[in-house]
């Protein structure tokens, strides 16, 4: 398996704070991100993907990717109860379009 | 998006004998991949079922043990071979086109006693 290693968990933060996820790879021609949430017991769904240097914002989701450092991270503004699960970073590896899996980070939002 | 259905949902085998799981996809794919996620663990990738070619595995899986079929471009099956306890898991069938992001089956919860 190419190596996608997230920081390590599990992490706690109170309501409302944000939460920051970091993943790193090992693949340097890597072009594409994405960011899962898995809730237990339930398949992982996408919140974001990130193509491009720089940071991408969707609602309180923010992507933010740096190819050089090979380091892709998320923030969750205004942490919620309902964004308490385990977050998935996944790389996407050419020229096969294999996509793997982070280790994954459980995220706990104390109400 | 892509809506996937995988079926069983869960099942409780013997050991030394074989489950064969199903993923139809409702739209046409290009690529099906199946993965395996232990209890409070990440994913890690069985293989990658391509139509019309043979499945690439990954280190440490082997078709004797996890043959998977690809008929079409909406279809693939994963079966696990000669169960044994080791093998209980959850097993997640996803299926892309191109580089974009990858949907999810809802998973196949697999105890082997």
């Amino acid at each position: 398996q190419k190596e996608v290693e997230q920081n390590s968990g599990p992490l706690s933060v109170p309501e409302g704070a944000i939460a920051s996820l970091n993943c790193t790879y090992s693949d340097r021609v890597s072009q594409s991100f994405f960011w899962y949430r898995q809730y237990s017991g339930k398949s992982p769904e996408l919140i974001m993907s990130i193509y491009s240097n720089g940071d991408k914002e969707d609602g309180r989701f923010t992507a933010q990717l740096n190819k050089a450092s090979q380091y892709v991270s998320l923030l969750i503004r205004d942490s919620q109860p309902s964004d308490s699960a385990t977050y998935l970073c996944a790389v996407n590896i050419e020229p096969g379009n294999q996509f793997y899996f982070g280790t994954g980070t459980s995220l706990t939002v104390i109400p | 998006s892509a809506v996937i259905s995988q079926k069983p949902s869960r099942d409780i085998c013997q050991r030394g004998t074989s489950l064969t799981i199903q993923c139809q996809v409702d739209s046409q794919v290009t690529m099906m991949f199946w993965y395996r996620q232990q209890p409070g663990q990440s994913l890690t990738l069985i293989a990658t079922a391509n139509q019309g070619s043979e499945a690439t595995y990954e280190s440490g899986f082997v078709i004797d043990k996890f043959p998977i079929s690809r008929p079409n471009l909406t279809f693939s099956t994963l079966t696990v071979s000669n169960m044994s306890p080791e093998d209980s898991s959850i097993y997640l069938c996803s299926a892309r086109t191109g580089a974009t992001e990858a949907f999810f089956g809802q998973g196949t919860r697999l105890t082997v006693v």
